[in-house]
Protein backbone atom coordinates (compact mmCIF):
# COMPACT_ATOMS: atom_id res chain seq x y z
CA UNK A 1 0.00 0.00 0.00
CA UNK A 2 1.60 3.00 -0.77
CA UNK A 3 -0.80 5.44 2.31
CA UNK A 4 1.06 6.91 4.77
CA UNK A 5 1.32 5.02 8.21
CA UNK A 6 0.56 7.23 11.21
CA UNK A 7 1.67 6.42 14.63
CA UNK A 8 0.88 6.18 17.78
CA UNK A 9 -2.81 5.37 16.48
CA UNK A 10 -4.09 6.94 19.73
CA UNK A 11 -2.26 9.52 22.26
CA UNK A 12 -3.29 11.07 25.07
CA UNK A 13 -1.92 14.38 26.79
CA UNK A 14 -2.34 17.04 28.95
CA UNK A 15 -2.84 20.60 28.27
CA UNK A 16 0.34 22.29 27.91
CA UNK A 17 2.57 19.34 26.96
CA UNK A 18 3.70 18.72 23.49
CA UNK A 19 2.62 16.22 20.83
CA UNK A 20 4.78 14.56 18.56
CA UNK A 21 2.87 12.25 16.12
CA UNK A 22 5.19 10.25 13.38
CA UNK A 23 4.65 8.98 9.70
CA UNK A 24 6.53 6.62 7.77
CA UNK A 25 5.53 6.05 4.23
CA UNK A 26 7.18 3.65 1.39
CA UNK A 27 8.76 4.61 -1.81
CA UNK A 28 10.32 8.26 -3.12
CA UNK A 29 8.03 11.26 -2.34
CA UNK A 30 7.82 15.05 -3.86
CA UNK A 31 5.92 16.14 -1.01
CA UNK A 32 4.16 15.17 2.37
CA UNK A 33 1.00 17.01 3.37
CA UNK A 34 -0.13 16.66 7.18
CA UNK A 35 -3.88 17.27 7.60
CA UNK A 36 -6.16 17.16 10.88
CA UNK A 37 -9.80 16.45 11.00
CA UNK A 38 -12.43 17.15 13.99
CA UNK A 39 -15.30 15.53 14.54
CA UNK A 40 -14.98 12.81 11.43
CA UNK A 41 -15.53 15.39 9.17
CA UNK A 42 -13.53 17.68 6.00
CA UNK A 43 -9.76 17.67 6.72
CA UNK A 44 -7.90 20.73 7.03
CA UNK A 45 -4.53 21.17 5.36
CA UNK A 46 -2.05 21.92 8.31
CA UNK A 47 1.17 22.09 6.04
CA UNK A 48 3.35 20.54 3.22
CA UNK A 49 6.71 19.70 3.53
CA UNK A 50 8.90 19.13 0.52
CA UNK A 51 11.25 16.59 -0.76
CA UNK A 52 14.77 18.84 -0.21
CA UNK A 53 13.53 20.34 3.16
CA UNK A 54 14.05 19.35 6.40
CA UNK A 55 12.27 20.80 9.05
CA UNK A 56 9.33 23.46 8.45
CA UNK A 57 7.37 25.58 11.15
CA UNK A 58 3.98 27.10 11.12
CA UNK A 59 2.83 28.72 14.21
CA UNK A 60 2.86 25.43 16.90
CA UNK A 61 3.45 23.28 14.66
CA UNK A 62 6.89 21.57 13.20
CA UNK A 63 7.33 18.94 10.72
CA UNK A 64 10.48 17.01 10.44
CA UNK A 65 11.01 15.03 7.17
CA UNK A 66 14.40 12.48 6.97
CA UNK A 67 13.73 11.03 3.38
CA UNK A 68 16.92 8.33 4.35
CA UNK A 69 14.17 6.62 6.94
CA UNK A 70 10.91 7.64 4.73
CA UNK A 71 9.61 9.41 7.63
CA UNK A 72 8.35 12.09 9.15
CA UNK A 73 6.85 13.84 12.20
CA UNK A 74 4.93 16.72 13.21
CA UNK A 75 5.25 18.27 16.39
CA UNK A 76 2.47 20.47 18.02
CA UNK A 77 4.06 22.59 20.86
CA UNK A 78 2.03 23.71 23.94
CA UNK A 79 -0.97 21.61 23.10
CA UNK A 80 -4.72 23.08 23.40
CA UNK A 81 -7.60 21.41 24.06
CA UNK A 82 -8.75 22.70 20.97
CA UNK A 83 -6.08 20.60 19.23
CA UNK A 84 -7.83 17.53 20.07
CA UNK A 85 -8.26 16.01 16.45
CA UNK A 86 -7.54 13.02 14.21
CA UNK A 87 -4.41 13.67 12.43
CA UNK A 88 -3.22 12.65 8.96
CA UNK A 89 -0.42 12.35 6.68
CA UNK A 90 -0.40 12.59 3.14
CA UNK A 91 2.69 11.49 1.11
CA UNK A 92 3.11 12.76 -2.22
CA UNK A 93 4.54 10.20 -4.06
CA UNK A 94 6.73 10.75 -7.26
CA UNK A 95 4.77 9.89 -10.94
CA UNK A 96 1.23 10.08 -9.26
CA UNK A 97 -0.95 12.01 -8.13
CA UNK A 98 -2.89 10.25 -5.89
CA UNK A 99 -2.89 11.20 -1.63
CA UNK A 100 -3.46 8.16 0.16
CA UNK A 101 -4.14 9.01 3.23
CA UNK A 102 -3.40 6.36 6.17
CA UNK A 103 -5.98 5.88 9.39
CA UNK A 104 -4.35 9.23 11.28
CA UNK A 105 -3.18 9.57 14.65
CA UNK A 106 -6.14 10.14 17.12
CA UNK A 107 -4.85 12.91 19.78
CA UNK A 108 -6.87 14.13 22.89
CA UNK A 109 -6.07 16.86 24.46
CA UNK A 110 -6.95 17.10 28.25
CA UNK A 111 -7.48 20.66 29.62
CA UNK B 1 -14.38 32.76 -1.34
CA UNK B 2 -16.56 29.67 -0.52
CA UNK B 3 -15.02 26.71 0.24
CA UNK B 4 -16.12 23.17 -0.76
CA UNK B 5 -19.83 22.40 0.12
CA UNK B 6 -21.53 19.05 -0.15
CA UNK B 7 -24.96 17.99 -0.14
CA UNK B 8 -26.55 16.70 1.32
CA UNK B 9 -24.96 16.92 5.14
CA UNK B 10 -26.66 13.81 6.12
CA UNK B 11 -28.89 11.14 3.95
CA UNK B 12 -30.45 8.26 5.56
CA UNK B 13 -32.06 5.47 3.45
CA UNK B 14 -32.74 1.48 3.15
CA UNK B 15 -30.71 -1.01 1.71
CA UNK B 16 -31.69 -0.89 -1.98
CA UNK B 17 -32.43 2.10 -3.09
CA UNK B 18 -29.88 4.69 -4.95
CA UNK B 19 -28.05 7.71 -3.52
CA UNK B 20 -27.05 10.45 -5.25
CA UNK B 21 -24.10 12.63 -3.64
CA UNK B 22 -23.44 16.43 -4.63
CA UNK B 23 -20.25 18.01 -4.27
CA UNK B 24 -19.76 21.71 -5.52
CA UNK B 25 -15.55 22.43 -5.72
CA UNK B 26 -14.04 25.76 -4.81
CA UNK B 27 -14.46 27.74 -8.41
CA UNK B 28 -10.95 27.79 -10.63
CA UNK B 29 -10.03 24.25 -8.99
CA UNK B 30 -9.64 21.96 -11.64
CA UNK B 31 -8.79 18.28 -9.65
CA UNK B 32 -11.67 16.87 -7.61
CA UNK B 33 -10.99 13.70 -5.35
CA UNK B 34 -14.05 11.84 -3.71
CA UNK B 35 -13.01 9.51 -0.45
CA UNK B 36 -14.94 7.49 1.79
CA UNK B 37 -14.04 7.20 5.28
CA UNK B 38 -16.01 4.35 7.56
CA UNK B 39 -16.44 5.33 11.25
CA UNK B 40 -13.04 5.13 12.85
CA UNK B 41 -11.01 4.43 9.63
CA UNK B 42 -9.01 6.34 7.52
CA UNK B 43 -9.81 7.72 4.00
CA UNK B 44 -10.15 5.99 1.03
CA UNK B 45 -9.60 7.10 -2.55
CA UNK B 46 -12.63 6.48 -4.80
CA UNK B 47 -12.41 8.61 -7.70
CA UNK B 48 -10.11 11.45 -9.42
CA UNK B 49 -11.34 14.08 -11.89
CA UNK B 50 -8.52 16.73 -13.58
CA UNK B 51 -9.87 19.12 -15.84
CA UNK B 52 -11.65 17.26 -19.24
CA UNK B 53 -9.27 14.33 -18.51
CA UNK B 54 -10.74 10.58 -17.92
CA UNK B 55 -11.13 9.97 -14.62
CA UNK B 56 -9.43 7.64 -12.45
CA UNK B 57 -11.99 5.33 -11.30
CA UNK B 58 -9.69 2.92 -9.72
CA UNK B 59 -10.58 3.06 -6.16
CA UNK B 60 -14.35 2.85 -6.99
CA UNK B 61 -15.11 -0.52 -4.75
CA UNK B 62 -17.99 -1.69 -7.14
CA UNK B 63 -19.86 -1.39 -10.30
CA UNK B 64 -22.58 0.18 -8.09
CA UNK B 65 -20.66 3.01 -7.09
CA UNK B 66 -20.20 6.04 -10.07
CA UNK B 67 -19.61 9.47 -10.76
CA UNK B 68 -19.81 12.22 -13.26
CA UNK B 69 -18.43 16.03 -13.39
CA UNK B 70 -19.10 18.42 -15.62
CA UNK B 71 -16.21 20.33 -16.71
CA UNK B 72 -14.69 21.72 -13.93
CA UNK B 73 -17.80 22.44 -11.51
CA UNK B 74 -20.39 20.04 -9.83
CA UNK B 75 -19.72 16.06 -8.98
CA UNK B 76 -22.12 14.01 -8.44
CA UNK B 77 -21.30 10.83 -6.43
CA UNK B 78 -24.12 7.86 -7.16
CA UNK B 79 -24.24 4.62 -5.27
CA UNK B 80 -26.85 2.52 -6.46
CA UNK B 81 -28.60 -0.43 -4.65
CA UNK B 82 -27.09 0.91 -1.45
CA UNK B 83 -25.73 -1.55 1.03
CA UNK B 84 -25.18 -1.42 4.76
CA UNK B 85 -21.46 -1.76 4.02
CA UNK B 86 -22.02 1.55 2.39
CA UNK B 87 -22.60 3.24 5.51
CA UNK B 88 -20.00 5.87 5.75
CA UNK B 89 -18.65 9.42 5.13
CA UNK B 90 -18.55 10.37 1.76
CA UNK B 91 -15.61 13.15 1.13
CA UNK B 92 -15.00 15.36 -1.71
CA UNK B 93 -11.91 17.55 -1.70
CA UNK B 94 -10.79 19.69 -4.80
CA UNK B 95 -7.18 21.21 -5.74
CA UNK B 96 -5.67 23.66 -7.61
CA UNK B 97 -3.12 20.87 -9.17
CA UNK B 98 0.27 23.88 -9.70
CA UNK B 99 2.57 21.83 -11.85
CA UNK B 100 3.45 18.13 -11.15
CA UNK B 101 6.31 16.52 -10.00
CA UNK B 102 8.64 18.54 -7.45
CA UNK B 103 7.20 21.52 -8.11
CA UNK B 104 3.73 19.89 -6.91
CA UNK B 105 1.53 22.19 -4.75
CA UNK B 106 -1.79 19.63 -4.49
CA UNK B 107 -3.04 21.09 -0.94
CA UNK B 108 -6.52 19.66 -1.17
CA UNK B 109 -9.72 21.60 0.16
CA UNK B 110 -12.08 19.12 1.64
CA UNK B 111 -15.89 19.66 1.84
CA UNK B 112 -17.44 18.65 5.44
CA UNK B 113 -18.51 15.53 3.88
CA UNK B 114 -21.95 13.49 3.55
CA UNK B 115 -22.78 11.10 6.35
CA UNK B 116 -24.57 8.02 5.04
CA UNK B 117 -26.07 5.47 6.72
CA UNK B 118 -27.90 2.74 4.87
CA UNK B 119 -31.05 0.72 6.62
Amino acid sequence: SQQGEEDPQALSIQEGENATMNCSYKTSINNLQWYRQNSGRGLVHLILIRSNEREKHSGRLRVTLDTSKKSSSLLITASRAADTASYFCAPGYSGTYKYIFGTGTRLKVLA
Amino acid sequence: GAGVSQSPSNKVTEKGKDVELRCDPISGHTALYWYRQRLGQGLEFLIYFQGNSAPDKSGLPSDRFSAERTGESVSTLTIQRTQQEDSAVYLCASSTRRAGGFLSTDTQYFGPGTRLTVL
